[in-house]
């Protein structure tokens, strides 16, 4: 139990586009979902936090007109890179918190998604 | 505000031997949780074990254990009887319920020799 989707797994697009990343629980419902942004060697950093029918929660110094989360559904959360440049190039990956977990706190992750701006 | 410290910038292990994957933490909050996550090349982010602060126990999950050390503010991850397969950058992370959200450290090369 407690799998996360993300979807796609590696996108390359051109400079300007934008990109749609979905994240979904499979088996499970979940009001929040998280968004993070990781580099090559580095650490995880938290983007925003998705909540379920209310506008998603940003970190200091995220962009909200560029990272557009939208958490339509309890299953469902996209994050759209909007007028992609090439220092958006990085690892996406998503989390969600699931009560079918011993520890209501732990969040499972989905397998991420690589995105390339040329 | 949370704080977590990996200071081992990489670790090597032989097959079949035990590793001490060190983590300490800091924090002001009375109640929080720690985690441990493995993340191999691939990237997927695994969870492997947690423990509540107010866990008299030490968790253990197969060959996972946290070595729990309230006073110093440490949670080292101790894996026994490596496998290759264990080979990944291990994150070690702090929750608290103050603001909900997972403090990960800069993360700890593994690296399993046969």
């Amino acid at each position: 139990g407690a799998v996360v989707s993300q979807h796609p797994s590696w996108v390359i697009c051109k400079s300007g586009t934008s990109v749609k990343i979905e994240c979904r629980s499979l088996d499970f419902q979940a009001t929040t979902m998280f968004w993070y942004r990781q580099f090559p060697k580095q650490s995880l950093m938290l983007m925003a936090t998705s909540n379920e029918g209310s506008k998603a929660t940003y970190e200091q110094g995220v962009e909200k007109d560029k990272f557009l989360i939208n958490h339509a559904s309890l299953t469902l959360s996209t994050l759209t890179v909007t007028s992609a440049h090439p220092e958006d190039s990085s690892f996406y990956i998503c989390s969600a918190n699931s009560d079918r977990g011993r520890h209501q706190e732990t969040q499972y992750f989905g397998p991420g998604t690589r995105l390339l701006v040329l | 505000a949370q704080k977590i410290t990996q200071t081992q910038p990489g670790m090597f292990v032989q097959e079949k031997e035990a590793v001490t994957l060190d983590c300490t933490y800091d924090t002001s909050d009375q109640s929080y949780g720690l985690f441990w996550y493995k993340q191999p090349s691939s990237g997927e982010m695994i969870f492997l074990i947690y423990q509540g602060s107010y866990d008299e126990q030490n968790a253990t999950e197969g060959r996972y254990s946290l070595n729990f050390q309230k006073a110093r503010k440490s949670a080292n991850l101790v894996i026994s009887a490596s496998q290759l397969g264990d080979s990944a950058m291990y994150f070690c992370a702090t929750y608290t319920g103050a603001n909900s959200k997972l403090t990960f450290g800069k993360g700890i090369t593994l690296s399993v020799r046969p």
